[in-house]
């Protein structure tokens, strides 16, 4: 069965410092993995996702994420952070583009002044 | 284009009480998800449809929960009677691709 683990429940960033959200995943086969926004009261905003070729994913906003197969992580990264990307950020994992998701249980990210 | 639909937006009920989710999704998407968020976790899913045949109700409860999607268009998710454990919000996704799909606003659902 697949799972997604996302370590960090809050994780609190200076503004304009750097972010890295940590996700790792367990699927038997090449896994599609996904990034996800989520604000107060909001559906859920794709920001990147993994398919296959590069394993270095280029997103929305500024983010990134790196597909390491190796270690089954796909961690999110951001080089500087601004107070308007304070929200919940969910690892998502599927077999294909348009399967069902297994997603992580969610990382809260705080930004400070 | 029109994003993935969803009303209420709010709903407060009893325990014991039923209550309905309505969903339409983006024009000519012919997959439509329904994931339950409970508070403090991550989406799980519920059903998932392909044009009006359902493809995993795995994870449904289906003593009190119905869904349908007549007409392989809108959705509908019903919860009768309604458990105070199924207080979350529940949110609708539609796919029309290979590349992932696109989710609701949701309708949060509090049951007292």
């Amino acid at each position: 069965a697949q799972s997604v683990t996302q370590p960090d429940i809050h994780i609190t960033v200076s503004e304009g410092a750097s972010l890295e959200l940590r996700c790792n995943y367990s699927y038997g086969a090449t896994p599609y993995l996904f990034w996800y926004v989520q604000s107060p009261g909001q559906g859920l905003q794709l920001l990147l996702k993994y398919f296959s070729g590069d394993t270095l994913v280029q997103g929305i906003k500024g983010f990134e994420a790196e597909f390491k197969r190796s270690q089954s992580s796909f961690n999110l990264r951001k080089p500087s952070v601004h107070w308007s990307d304070a929200a919940e950020y969910f690892c998502a994992v599927g077999r294909s583009g348009y399967s069902t998701l297994t997603f992580g249980k969610g990382t809260m990210l705080l930004v400070s002044p | 284009e029109a994003g993935v639909a969803q009303s209420p937006r709010y709903k407060i009920i009893e325990k014991r009480q039923s209550v309905a989710f309505w969903c339409n999704p983006i024009s000519g998407h012919a997959t439509l998800y329904w994931y339950q968020q409970i508070l403090g976790q991550g989406p799980k899913l519920l059903i998932q449809f392909q044009n009006n045949g359902v493809v995993d109700d795995s994870q449904l409860p289906k003593d009190r929960f119905s869904a349908e999607r007549l007409k392989g268009v809108d959705s509908t998710l019903k919860i009768q009677p309604a458990k105070l454990e199924d207080s979350a919000v529940y949110l609708c996704a539609s796919s029309g691709d290979r590349h992932g799909y696109t989710f609701g606003s949701g309708t949060r659902l509090t049951v007292v």
